[in-house]
């Protein structure tokens, strides 16, 4: 069975960049689109973004300017950095699998909240 | 703003059958499988509902999922109080600004 979990640090300064990494257990990493999708407290779903295996990217256009993926096969795991964060960065972070061509994402992790507060 | 329209929220009584429509355009619904997810309380979304009306192993035939055009909905069936989560419908949207969008979300209230 797929899973996926994130991690990384539950809280960043304004200004500075939330790293975190997502690590696939339980099946390869390789030939899938992996997504990061945000949800602040109360409110819906966004997508910021994926990566291919290949390291091919696509970003959500509203935060594509502080957006960076990338992806370590020989880990099994892919990676988010979001930069000058501000308090509306705040979210449930979670990381999906997405098969390649389908719209939808099968496997989610469990997501990590990051707070952005000084 | 989501890109996807959902209501806010649906109700109905245990037993009762629900609907929850997700209206988009073109550029999204209108030229891309949908899927549907059902998010309880504290957890990650779970797939529901995926290439428009397909279920994964495992979801009850009491969900299913349909499209006409640049709409979709997901009916749920003999509800039950377990069923009380948000649902969020979620495709890919080909415009200019392309990338994964979703609904809102709906609260569904099993009274």
């Amino acid at each position: 069975q797929v899973q996926l979990q994130e991690s990384g640090p539950g809280l960043v300064k304004p200004s500075e960049t939330l790293s975190l990494t997502c690590t696939v257990s339980g099946g390869s990493i390789s030939s899938y689109y992996w997504s990061w999708i945000r949800q602040p407290a109360g409110k819906g779903l966004e997508w910021i973004g994926r990566i291919y295996t290949s390291g091919s990217t696509n970003y959500n256009p509203s935060l594509k300017s502080r957006v960076t993926m990338s992806v370590d096969t020989s880990k099994n795991q892919f990676s988010l950095k979001l930069s000058s964060v501000t308090a509306a960065d705040t979210a449930v972070y979670y990381c999906a699998r997405a098969i390649v061509g389908a719209t939808d994402f099968d496997y989610w992790g469990q997501g990590t909240l990051v707070t952005v507060s000084s | 703003q989501s890109v996807l329209t959902q209501p806010p929220s649906v109700s109905a009584a245990p037993g009762q059958k629900v609907t929850i429509s997700c209206s988009g355009s073109s550029s999204n619904i209108g030229n891309n499988y949908v899927s549907w997810y059902q998010q309880l309380p504290g957890t990650a979304p779970k797939l529901l509902i995926y290439d428009n009306n397909k279920r994964p192993s495992g979801i009850p035939d009491r969900f299913s999922g349909s499209k006409s055009g640049t709409s979709a909905t997901l009916g749920i069936t003999g509800l039950q109080t377990g069923d009380e989560a948000d649902y969020y419908c979620g495709t890919w949207d080909s415009s200019l600004s392309a990338g994964q969008v979703f609904g809102g979300g709906t609260k569904l209230t099993v009274l």
